[in-house]
């Protein structure tokens, strides 16, 4: 099984570039999200959706874009990279509806260096 | 709001040796817990949880035990192996029960195991 897949695992982008990260699933979760993970600051939540069409800001949205047209597809888009947004990406789903404590599944990261 | 407090790194242990990662949380509702591991270069992936208070999660020899009267979830290894060096991460559902997919992280814990 694939389980999330994200690409790509590393990039470098100048400084006002954008991109997109990319995320997919092959388990019909409902429930998708971007994390950022900083030295000393664990992982923090971008944004999320628990469905198609269906998104929402997390904890450090700002400079960042998402859009949720399938069940499997949940893309990240950094509008103008900054500095700040230096940092390793990572998607996860779950499942979601009146299971609880259900287990985030992550992708293996995305490294971005903006210079 | 909710949030995760964890024990700084690193941790520098001998092969065989006991391991314990303080974790305690501050959470307004009844929260599920979490404990994720993150292997070099990997994304990460459950390690155990517990959804109830003096529930305890269990798994590869790694423990531990919801106390709500100390708000805290304490990981616990009897005699850990090089194998399990990675970094180690204390989460928390919010919401009644857990009910909901947005995970809380604290900041890691990076485990380093010689032999």
């Amino acid at each position: 099984n694939a389980g999330v897949t994200q690409t790509p695992k590393f990039q470098v982008l100048k400084t006002g570039q954008s991109m997109t990260l990319q995320c997919a699933q092959d388990m019909n979760h409902e429930y998708m999200s971007w994390y950022r993970q900083d030295p000393g600051m664990g992982l923090r939540l971008i944004h999320y959706s628990v469905g198609a069409g269906i998104t929402d800001q997390g904890e450090v949205p700002n400079g960042y874009n998402v859009s949720r047209s399938t069940t499997e597809d949940f893309p990240l888009r950094l509008l103008s990279a900054a500095p700040s947004q230096t940092s390793v990406y990572f998607c996860a789903s779950s499942r979601t509806g009146l299971v609880v404590n259900t287990e985030a599944f992550f992708g293996q990261g995305t490294r971005l260096t903006v210079v | 709001g909710d949030s995760v407090t964890q024990m700084e790194g690193p941790v520098t242990l001998s092969e065989e040796a006991f391991l314990t990662i303080n974790c305690t949380y501050t959470a307004t509702g009844y929260p599920s817990l979490f404990w994720y591991v993150q292997y070099p270069g990997e994304g990460l992936q459950l390690l155990l949880k517990a959804t109830k208070a003096d529930d305890k999660g269990s798994n590869k020899g790694f423990e531990a035990t919801y106390r709500k009267e100390t708000t805290s979830f304490h990981l616990e290894k009897g005699s850990v192996q090089v194998s399990d060096s990675a970094v180690y991460f204390c989460a928390l559902s919010e919401g009644y029960g857990g009910a909901t997919n947005k995970l809380i992280f604290g900041t890691g814990t990076l485990l380093a195991v010689q032999p």
